[in-house]
């Protein structure tokens, strides 16, 4: 069970716009935390797609955005690509002094 | 160019110990934090423990927490995750990713590196 809640798959059609969720508690993202977002295509490492809740690092296309409000995250993805099918995760840092991860996003592009 | 390339890896028996090493370049090695993040076959991310630019501060997760020590060699510019009483549940990619901040975003990472406890 993680820390940071995110649901296990999201799907869209190409072109489209999808968003997966990042629920935290009081004690994360809540507390004012910053979100992560990383991005992992099949067989390769993760990579950081979004930092500080919105900020894209460079290479970054803007068809990824991040936002947070409240105990919770989002990451917006449009004009859906094939190559946008991969496992995200955010996260965030808990005041029980540990860096969290949320249980992963599949996404499957359609 | 940030690199990180992770070595050490392998396949142990539960209660034997294992060090893992992860060495970097393209960057100002001892300015940053680094950490290692595990995940088990077919399974999320985990954060396993980090340490501060100078190795004065390091951090563990409660699942490893006794049992790992992270370390680095600033003049080698590389990291270290000394692993001692693996279980099966040790068993996972070993990540090594350099932090913006270690509480915050690890913007490179390396390619892993497979570890497997069992008997």
């Amino acid at each position: 069970q993680s820390v940071l809640t995110q649901p296990p798959s999201v799907s869209g059609a190409p072109g489209q716009r999808v968003t997966i969720s990042c629920t935290g508690s009081s004690s994360n993202i809540g507390a004012g935390y910053d979100v992560q977002w990383y991005q992992q295509l099949p067989g390769t490492a993760p990579k950081l797609l979004i930092y500080d809740n919105s900020n894209r690092p460079s290479g970054v296309p803007d068809r990824f955005s991040g936002s947070k409000s409240g105990t919770s995250a989002s990451l917006a993805i449009t004009g859906l690509q094939v190559d946008d099918e991969a496992d995200y995760y955010c996260q965030s840092y808990d005041s029980s002094l540990s860096v969290v991860f949320g249980g992963g996003t599949k996404l499957t592009v359609l | 160019e940030v690199q990180l390339l992770e070595s050490g890896g392998g396949l142990v028996q539960p209660e034997e110990s294992l060090r893992l090493s992860c060495a970097a370049s393209g960057f100002i090695f001892s300015r940053y934090a680094m950490t290692w993040v595990r995940q088990a076959p077919g399974k999320g991310l985990e954060w396993v423990s980090a340490i501060g630019g100078s190795g004065a501060n390091t951090y563990y997760a409660d699942s490893v927490k006794g049992r790992f020590t992270i370390s680095r060699d600033n003049s080698k510019n590389t990291l270290y995750l000394q692993m001692s009483s693996l279980r099966a549940e040790d068993t996972a990619v070993y990540y090594c990713a350099k932090d913006r901040s270690w509480v915050g975003a690890k913007d490179s990472w390396g390619q892993g590196t497979l570890v497997t406890v069992s008997s």
